[in-house]
């Protein structure tokens, strides 16, 4: 399968607890992006990488958010101290460089439960 | 404020029950209007790309246009396999930076 992957596709933690998720992108694509949705609602944009410079980051984003992609490959979403308002489906989604950065291809998500 | 509404929020039809999806938006500048489909528990799937108003694009049952202000996905004849939820996004300037801007979704339903 050459799509997006993540991992885990399920979390139950406890407040309070980390949690870290994973993106193996398209490995064609140089541009990442990570987007959380909660239900009934579209996605929310987190963070977007072009191969392995973090170039943007929502504002709305918490400290307790980091994300990384040391060598412009897969990428990791930490979620520190996690809280009830956690819990959502976390997306990734990839794109290549030269297209039109509104054609995404998404993964399935992982989704986070906050106990 | 940049935003984008979708509707209805939901959406029940027979099969072979045309009918549209409305997506309005409010950007400065519209550089792009996207339309998804996202199966329960799965990430979104891209449908169609509009650049400007007069534009359309057809897959299958799918169609859709895009005026000034809004866009509308246009489903002739669905199959119960069309169910799902229909996002749209566009792509605006927010915060010094372009990003995509999504709407909340219209569930579609087809019965057999």
């Amino acid at each position: 399968d050459t799509g997006v992957s993540q991992d885990p596709r399920h979390k139950i933690t406890k407040r309070g607890q980390n949690v870290t998720f994973r993106c193996d992108p398209i490995s064609e694509h140089n541009r990442l992006y990570w987007y959380r949705q909660t239900l009934g609602q579209g996605p929310e944009f987190l963070t977007y990488f072009q191969n392995e410079a973090q170039l943007e980051k929502s504002r709305l984003l918490s400290d307790r958010f980091s994300a990384e992609r040391p060598k412009g490959s897969f990428s990791t979403l930490e979620i520190q101290r996690t809280e009830q308002g956690d819990s959502a489906m976390y997306l990734c989604a990839s794109s290549p460089q030269g297209t039109n950065t509104g054609e995404l291809f998404f993964g399935e998500g992982s989704r986070l439960t906050v106990l | 404020e940049d935003q984008v509404t979708q509707s209805p929020e939901a959406l029940r039809l027979q099969e072979g029950e045309s009918s549209s999806l409305n997506c309005s938006y409010t950007v400065s500048g519209l550089r792009g209007l996207f339309w998804y489909r996202q199966d329960p528990g799965k990430g979104p799937e891209f449908l169609f790309t509009l650049y400007s108003a007069g534009e359309e694009k057809e897959k299958e049952r799918l169609k859709a246009t895009l005026t000034k202000k809004e866009s509308f996905l246009h489903i002739t004849a669905p199959k119960p396999e069309d169910s799902a939820t229909y996002l749209c996004a566009v792509w605006a300037w927010v915060n010094s930076n372009y990003q995509l801007i999504w709407g909340a979704g219209t569930k579609l339903i087809i019965k057999p």
